[in-house]
This record gives structure tokens, sequence and C-alpha cells, in this order.
């Protein structure tokens, strides 16, 4: 168990909804990465937030769009969706840079 | 753009063999080199990384060779066994970007 907890698990929606993913850091940890991964695009990186910061960005789309809180957990929005964004999104963290600690994933179906 | 490039897709190897997955990377300003092992329905979690300033480095089964010059790093895998079976990623690390291959499927045949 890494530590790291998110919610949902799983999560199926109709494209143009709007969800919102949440992670738990482990215990310490100021930075929260989010990384999705899909059978054709493999894990890629889209945000970093340390200590309520956004600190790095990938290849996030202007439709998705996150946040860190105050006691650490970060959530992830995904807005308008389209059923190219079903994927597994993983939240990982860390106490600042490597190594990343990964959450079991939530799996979002976009039907 | 593929900045690590990671092979074979998949692989399989007999219980006892050794396993070889290969990465190549581009950027020469990467300063840290995981590797990730994922089981289904399991987030990524960290096996073994190296810095560049280190040729090799092994923890139990598991070695990673890094050729600086090459821009080539590689992951062997001693004594596969059956529990070894997973998804495995390689990636390079600038800044606070890790960047992941494609992944490699092993499978260890008992």
């Amino acid at each position: 168990d890494s530590g790291v907890t998110q919610t949902p698990k799983h999560l199926i929606t109709a494209t143009g909804q709007r969800v919102t993913l949440r992670c738990s850091p482990r215990s310490g940890d100021l930075s929260v990465y989010w990384y999705q991964q899909s059978l054709d695009q493999g894990l890629q990186f889209l945000i970093q937030y340390y200590n309520g910061e956004e600190r790095a960005k990938g290849n996030i789309l202007e439709r998705f769009s996150a946040q860190q809180f105050p006691d650490l957990h970060s959530e992830l929005n995904l807005s308008s969706l389209e059923l190219g964004d079903s994927a597994l999104y993983f939240c990982a963290s860390s106490v600042g840079g490597s190594p990343l600690h990964f959450g079991n994933g939530t799996r979002l179906t976009v039907t | 753009q593929q900045q690590v490039k990671q092979s074979p897709q998949s692989l399989i190897v007999q219980k006892g063999g050794i396993s070889i997955i290969n990465c190549a990377y581009e950027n020469t300003a990467f300063d840290y080199f995981p590797w990730y092992q994922q089981f289904p329905g399991k987030g990524p979690a960290l096996l073994i990384a190296i810095r560049p300033d280190v040729s090799e480095k092994k923890e139990g089964r598991f070695t990673i060779s890094f050729n600086k010059s090459a821009k080539q790093f590689s992951l062997h895998i001693m004594d596969s066994q059956p529990g070894d079976s997973a998804t495995y990623f390689c990636a390079a690390e600038r800044g606070n970007k890790l960047v992941f291959g494609a992944g490699t499927i092993l499978r260890v045949k008992s």
C-alpha cells in the first residue's frame, strides 16, 4: 500500500459531463502529481502541485483543471468530457521530487 | 514527442531466466532514471532507480545498467519468477517532470 488514496475507483459518465477525481497524498508529502494512463498514450504527466501551488504542467487539456487544498489533498476536474478522455487517472505524491508514490487510480469511462 | 523509448513491448521469459528491458532517452538534461513496476489494478510502484553518475545499480535480483554516452539504460531481472509478471516502465526525470516509457508487459512462465 503506497499510502496514496484515490476516490472513486471507478467512474462512468456521459459525454459533455463534468467529474471530479480526488486524491489524498501520503502523510507528510507536499507534492501531488496527476497522470493519465491510456492504452495508446501510456503514462502522461498532467500537472504537479507543491504545498498548494502549481509547480509544473504537462500535457493537460484546457478542459481539465486541478487544485491542491490547504490540507494537501488534491482534486482533478475534468469537464466537457469526450470519449477519448476514458482512461486511468493516477495521483502520485512525494515529499518534494522523486521518488513518486502512486495511488491505485480512478478508472474513468465516458460513454 | 517520445522522449523515452522502451523496448520490447512485451516479453515472455521462462522461470529462472533473465528478463532484459531496454530504454533510450534523448534529453541529456535528465538526471534521474527510475523503473516502475505495475500490477493489474494497481498504480506503478518504484522498483529501482539510478542517477547518471553511476553505471550500474543492483538491488536483489534487479539491476539497472546505465550507459550515459549512448543515452541508454536497461533493467535486468535475474532468476525471473512468475510473481515478476507485471508491466514495467522506465522513466527519466528533469526538474519535477517524470517522462515514462511506453511500458513492457513481462510474463514469466513457470
